[in-house]
């Protein structure tokens, strides 16, 4: 059983405001990820980490910005929020078997 | 680059028929391939993995067999199960890709009593 958690799991709020979506992982793994899923199911990577102090921009293009200061926490910032930003946010963690560990995902509405 | 493509769905069987859901893939190097599922209202678990050419991933009677020559990855399951209605992604793992992963875009399943 993989330990990876997101909070909150669903958000609604308002047009910009500041938010931070949490991942935390206990695994000690030092990949991790997250994902945009559109309402079509499909995953877009739209940043990365390959440990502490590494960030990196994914395939989609984000507003959002990430942190690592911690091996176990990535947490995810929009600075302003803005309707286009409604998603679901996942968050992963990777071992060295190449396999990758979801967390729940948050439901972000913005109104 | 890389790339994975699935099946369009939504597919829709009633229990107890025969499952399969096609994934093929395009990769520079030597990928890992996955079958991961995502159950409404959660985040995606791996479902079965094969890391090498003809190696056959099975779990929950779900299996999957690494076909290199035919660049291929399908999802087969002799007989479903209502509570096999979910989302299922096609992934693959390059080490020549900085070890990211490359999703499909999902196939929904339905399974009706």
């Amino acid at each position: 059983e993989a330990d990876i958690y997101q909070t909150p799991r669903y958000l609604v709020i308002g047009t910009g405001k500041k938010i931070t979506l949490e991942c935390s992982q206990t695994m000690g793994h030092d990949k991790m990820y997250w994902y945009q899923q559109d309402p079509g199911m499909e995953l877009h990577l739209i940043h990365y980490s390959y440990g502490v102090n590494s960030t990196e921009k994914g395939d989609l293009s984000s507003e959002s910005t990430v942190s690592r200061i911690r091996t176990e926490h990535f947490p995810l910032t929009l600075e302003s929020a803005r309707p286009s930003h409604t998603s679901q946010y996942l968050c992963a963690s990777r071992d060295t078997s190449y396999e990758q560990y979801f967390g729940p995902g948050t439901r972000l509405t913005v109104t | 680059g890389n790339s994975v493509t699935q099946m369009e769905g939504p597919v829709t069987l009633s229990e107890e028929a025969f499952l399969t859901i096609n994934c093929t893939y395009t990769a520079t190097g030597y990928p890992s391939l996955f079958w991961y599922v995502q159950y409404p209202g959660e985040g995606l678990q791996l479902l079965l993995k094969a890391t090498k050419a003809d190696d056959k991933g099975s779990n929950k009677g779900f299996e999957a067999t690494y076909r290199k020559e035919t660049t291929s990855f399908h999802l087969e399951k002799g007989s479903v199960q209502v509570s096999d209605s979910a989302v299922y992604f096609c992934a693959l793992s390059d080490q020549n890709y900085g070890q990211n992963f490359v999703f499909g875009p999902g196939t929904r399943l339905s399974v009706l009593p």
